[in-house]
C-alpha cells in the first residue's frame, strides 16, 4: 500500500517568506508526527497529532511554526517569516497510535532558506 | 524531560566484525524503545522495538537489542556486519503521551 508522502520534496525560499509543508499519512493511521533534522543532527521532535488534535505543541521551536491536521488525515506544517536557521529536512511520520507503535516515515521535505 | 544519548557518532568496521551501538535514555516513566535505520537514499525504517516482555528483542537483518532497565540502556548488536549494513542508526524512546525522542544517530560504515 501507499506509504507516507510529503510535498514538496525540495523547497527553496527567501528569508522572510512563509512556507507550507504537507504530509499525507498512511490511511488509517491516527497518529502523525513532525520532526526537523538539521545537517549532522538527530531528529528534533516538533509536534504530535492524535486525530486532529495536538496535545503537546511545546516542541515547536518558535511561534513562527504552526501545524494543523484536518479530517484525521493530511497535515500541514507552516513556517512564517522563514529564517536561515529554519533550513533543514522536515520529516513526517505516521503510526497506528502512540507509545509502542512504530512510526512510518515519509521521504522528507528539504527546506533551504536563502 | 526525556532524552536519548547515542555514544558513537561514527563507527567504521570491516565486514564480519561484530557491532554494538550504545543507546542510553533518560526518562522516569514507562518507555517504549526503538531502533530505526536509514539506508543511503531511503526513508527511516524500523529495525526493532521493545515495549514489554523479553528484554532481548530481535529485529530484521540479524539485529538484536537488549533493554537493561537498571542501566537505562538499549544497545543494538549484530554478530557479523555486512557491507549492506552501511547506514545511519537512530535510537528512539516514546512515552505513552505521544512524545517521541530520537538520539543524534550513529553512522555505520562497513568496509568490504
Amino acid at each position: 500500500g501507499a506509504g507516507v508522502s510529503q510535498s514538496p520534496s525540495n523547497k527553496v525560499t527567501e528569508k522572510g517568506k512563509d512556507v507550507e509543508l504537507r504530509c499525507d499519512p498512511i490511511s488509517g493511521h491516527t497518529a502523525l508526527y513532525w520532526y526537523r533534522q538539521s545537517l549532522g543532527q538527530g531528529l528534533e521532535f516538533l509536534i504530535y497529532f492524535q486525530g486532529n488534535s495536538a496535545p503537546d505543541k511545546s516542541g515547536l521551536p518558535s511561534d513562527r511554526f504552526s501545524a494543523e491536521r484536518t479530517g484525521g488525515s493530511v497535515s500541514t506544517l507552516t513556517i512564517q517569516r522563514t529564517q536561515q536557521e529554519d533550513s533543514a529536512v522536515y520529516l513526517c511520520a505516521s503510526s497506528l497510535g502512540q507509545g509502542a507503535h512504530e512510526q512510518y516515515f515519509g521521504p522528507g521535505t528539504r527546506l533551504t532558506v536563502t | 524531560a526525556q532524552s536519548v544519548s547515542q555514544h558513537n557518532h561514527h563507527v567504521i568496521l570491516s565486514e564480519a566484525a561484530s557491532l554494538e551501538l550504545g543507546c542510553n535514555y533518560s526518562y522516569g516513566g514507562t518507555v517504549n524503545l526503538f531502533w530505526y535505520v536509514q539506508y543511503p537514499g531511503q526513508h527511516l525504517q524500523l529495525l526493532l522495538k521493545y515495549f514489554s516482555g523479553d528484554p532481548l528483542v530481535k529485529g530484521i537483518k540479524g539485529f538484536e537489542a537488549e533493554f537493561i532497565k537498571s542501566k537505562f540502556s538499549f544497545n543494538l548488536r549484530k554478530p557479523s556486519v555486512q557491507w549492506s549494513d552501511t547506514a545511519e542508526y537512530f535510537c528512539a524512546v516514546n512515552d505513552n503521551a505521544g512524545k517521541s525522542t530520537f538520539g543524534d544517530g550513529t553512522t555505520l560504515t562497513v568496509k568490504p
